[in-house]
């Protein structure tokens, strides 16, 4: 069975600093993984995606994200954060690229951006 | 702008009734799935339709069942709702071409069970 940790439900940063969220996967198969923002009253944006093509993925909004197999992770990060940035944030991963199995998402975090 | 729309926004509901959510796709995908959002939670998959068959179902009772259309619109219905399903259910669209699908979500509906 897959599952996904995101640690820190709320992580708070400065504008300007450096964004970095938290995902830690398992997946009994070479697993593809997600992220996606969710801003108020909205559905889910498609941030980025791995594939197994390299291990370090960019995505929209300058944000990417590195595939760290010994450690079975896929931190988010974003060099520097904008007010714009503050929304909810979701980790997701599926063994069949979101096929029959569907995806399976962390709880989420939280990002707040202090001025 | 995803391309994916649902309705109504909201509802409300009493225990026990049935209700029937509606989304429509993109014009062309040929694959819908459904996701349960509990509030501060992440979405959960309930199932997916492809070419109006159910080929993917999670961790979701029977009561949840739904129905896709050649129209590229698709319901999900739930019977005998309990206070549990109050949440915000997503769909999301995709085409389906041998793997590495994106998904396209709605901005969902927010049930709440009474």
């Amino acid at each position: 069975a897959q599952s996904v940790t995101q640690l820190g439900s709320h992580v708070s940063v400065s504008e300007g600093a450096l964004v970095l969220l938290r995902c830690n996967y398992s997946s009994s198969v070479p697993p593809y993984l997600f992220w996606y923002v969710q801003y108020p009253n909205q559905g889910l944006q498609l941030l980025l995606k791995y594939t197994s093509a390299a291990t370090l993925v960019k995505g929209i909004n300058g944000f990417e994200a590195e595939f760290k197999k010994s450690e079975t992770s896929f931190h988010l990060t974003k060099p520097s954060a904008h007010m714009s940035d503050a929304a909810e944030y979701f980790c997701a991963v599926s063994e069949s690229g979101g096929g029959a199995d569907g995806l399976t998402f962390g709880k989420g975090t939280h990002l707040i951006i202090q001025p | 702008e995803t391309g994916v729309t649902q309705s109504p926004t909201h509802l409300i509901k009493t225990r026990g009734q049935q209700v029937t959510l509606r989304c429509s796709s993109q014009s062309g995908h040929n694959t819908v799935s459904w996701y349960q959002q509990a509030l501060g939670q992440g979405p959960q998959f309930i199932f997916q339709y492809y070419r109006e068959e159910e080929n993917g179902r999670g961790n979701f009772p029977p009561r949840f069942s739904g129905l896709q259309f050649p129209n590229y619109s698709s319901e999900l219905n739930v019977n005998a709702l309990e206070l549990d399903d109050s949440a915000l259910y997503l769909c999301a669209s995709s085409l389906r071409q041998g793997g590495n699908e994106k998904l396209f979500f709605g901005s969902g509906t927010q049930l709440s069970v009474l």
